[in-house]
């Protein structure tokens, strides 16, 4: 079946650092992509998607491109902020109605001042 | 953009009673609706899938009978935790895509069950 498979965590790193979490996935057919961010507490906010190959996400200074040759989804920013302390998660959708996001196990991402 | 309520945030309850979680989907409509429980520091675990006016599709070792899932309208799906135990305590979330091909799934706030 499809399946996400993330980098495992905890990242830790310093104000302005360079970020990436590695996500690839596998799928039988053409999913959407998704990069979801949880802080303490909280339920998930969408952090940014793609929807087709080569498609590239952003946000917030974050972004992530679907790769399909191969089959990733990493999530990159070029200079974190404390405030981007957090789990992140990547998630497939097998784009099928009725049928639940796939998620990977969530990379805890700390920054320091 | 769209919304899901999720209701309460917070319940403490006591060994052996029932407790009422809501998920409702505030500007659109949902025909399904998703229930996930989060264990601390892991990953969501899809509980169930909700469908309005059906009975609820429930994974591999989720006991029906424990979790009570009702979607008796489309902007609204409760999940009901029957004589609960400690075992039980958990981050529950559920979620609804509001368009039918999928491409974006919205997520209550969550509730954090504590049994005592």
């Amino acid at each position: 079946g499809d399946s996400v498979t993330q980098m495992e965590g905890p990242v830790t790193l310093s104000e302005e650092a360079f970020l990436t979490i590695n996500c690839t996935y596998t799928a039988t057919g053409y999913p959407s992509l998704f990069w979801y961010v949880q802080y303490p507490g909280e339920g998930l906010q969408l952090l940014l998607k793609a929807t087709k190959a080569d498609d590239k996400g952003s946000n917030k200074g974050f972004e992530a491109t679907y790769r399909k040759e191969t089959t990733s989804f990493h999530l990159e920013k070029g200079s974190v902020q404390v405030s981007d302390s957090a789990v992140y998660f990547c998630a497939l959708s097998p784009n099928q109605a009725g049928t639940a996001l796939i998620f990977g196990k969530g990379t805890t991402l700390s920054v320091s001042s | 953009g769209a919304v899901v309520s999720q209701h309460p945030s917070r319940v403490i309850c006591k060994s052996g009673t029932s407790v009422k979680i809501e998920c409702r989907s505030l500007d659109f409509q949902a025909t399904t609706m998703f229930w996930y429980r989060q264990f601390p520091k892991q990953s969501l675990m899809l509980m169930a899938t909700s469908n309005e006016g059906s009975k609820a599709t429930y994974e591999q070792g989720v006991e029906k009978d424990k979790f009570l899932i009702n979607h008796a309208s489309l902007t609204l799906s409760t999940l009901t935790v029957t004589s609960a135990h400690p075992e039980d305590s958990s981050f529950y979330i559920c979620s609804a895509f509001r368009d039918t091909l999928n491409t974006e799934a919205f997520f209550g706030q969550g509730t954090r069950l504590t049994v005592v």
